[in-house]
């Protein structure tokens, strides 16, 4: 079975530091990765993924991720913090074992940014 | 605008109500999907359309009954609900095949309070 670990409840960072948010996921197969972010009373919306190439991946609003195979992880990182970037953080993965490969998503980390 | 909208947004019945869930997809995606958010729980997948055709009931109860006349438009009807059923439900679309590494993209969601 898939699994996702997302081992931190809460991240908290001041505004203008680095940020990191971390992810280690177990599959079987090569994964597919994906990072999304969720704001107060909003939905699930699409950051960034890895499905093959470069190990890291750039995606909307400035955040990147990395994908460590023999570490099983993918971090999701960004430079310097805004305090707009508040929010509910899910990672998710999926194996690249077909069709009816499912998606399964982490419990989620909340990113406190402080001014 | 994630391409996906939900009708209505919130949503407040009794245990005798009958309501339903609406969701349009503009993104031109053939598989659908219903999740379920609860606090302090994982977002859980409860179903799965493909070309209209239902691919997965994630051993959901009777009482949420899901309808997918064609690929862009998903309904979930509600009846005699129970207040654990309070939740956010969360309508989203992809290109189908899990194996491809298809983005699923969410809507805003619908908060559902049982009285």
């Amino acid at each position: 079975a898939q699994s996702v670990a997302q081992p931190e409840d809460q991240v908290n960072v001041a505004e203008g530091n680095p940020l990191t948010v971390k992810c280690t996921y177990s599959v079987s197969g090569n994964p597919y990765l994906f990072w999304y972010v969720q704001y107060p009373n909003r939905g699930l919306q699409f950051l960034l993924k890895y499905i093959t190439g470069d190990n890291l991946v750039k995606g909307s609003y400035g955040f990147e991720a990395e994908f460590n195979k023999s570490q099983t992880s993918f971090h999701l990182k960004k430079p310097s913090a805004l305090v707009s970037d508040s929010a509910l953080y899910f990672c998710a993965v999926r194996a690249d074992t077909g069709a009816n490969s499912k998606l399964t998503f982490g419990k989620g980390i909340t990113l406190s940014v402080r001014p | 605008e994630t391409g996906v909208t939900q009708t209505p947004r919130h949503l407040v019945m009794g245990m005798t109500n009958k309501k339903s869930l609406k969701c349009e997809q503009h993104l031109g995606h053939n598989a659908m999907y219903w999740y379920k958010q609860s606090a302090k729980k994982p977002l859980e997948l409860m179903f799965v359309y493909n070309f209209k055709e239902q691919t997965e009931n994630n051993s959901v109860p009777s009482r949420f009954s899901p309808e997918c006349p064609n690929s862009s438009h998903l309904f979930l009807h509600l009846h005699t609900l129970q207040p654990e059923d309070s939740a956010l439900y969360l309508c989203a679309s992809s290109h189908p095949g899990g194996g491809s590494g298809n983005t699923i993209y969410f809507g805003e969601g619908s908060w559902l309070t049982v009285v």
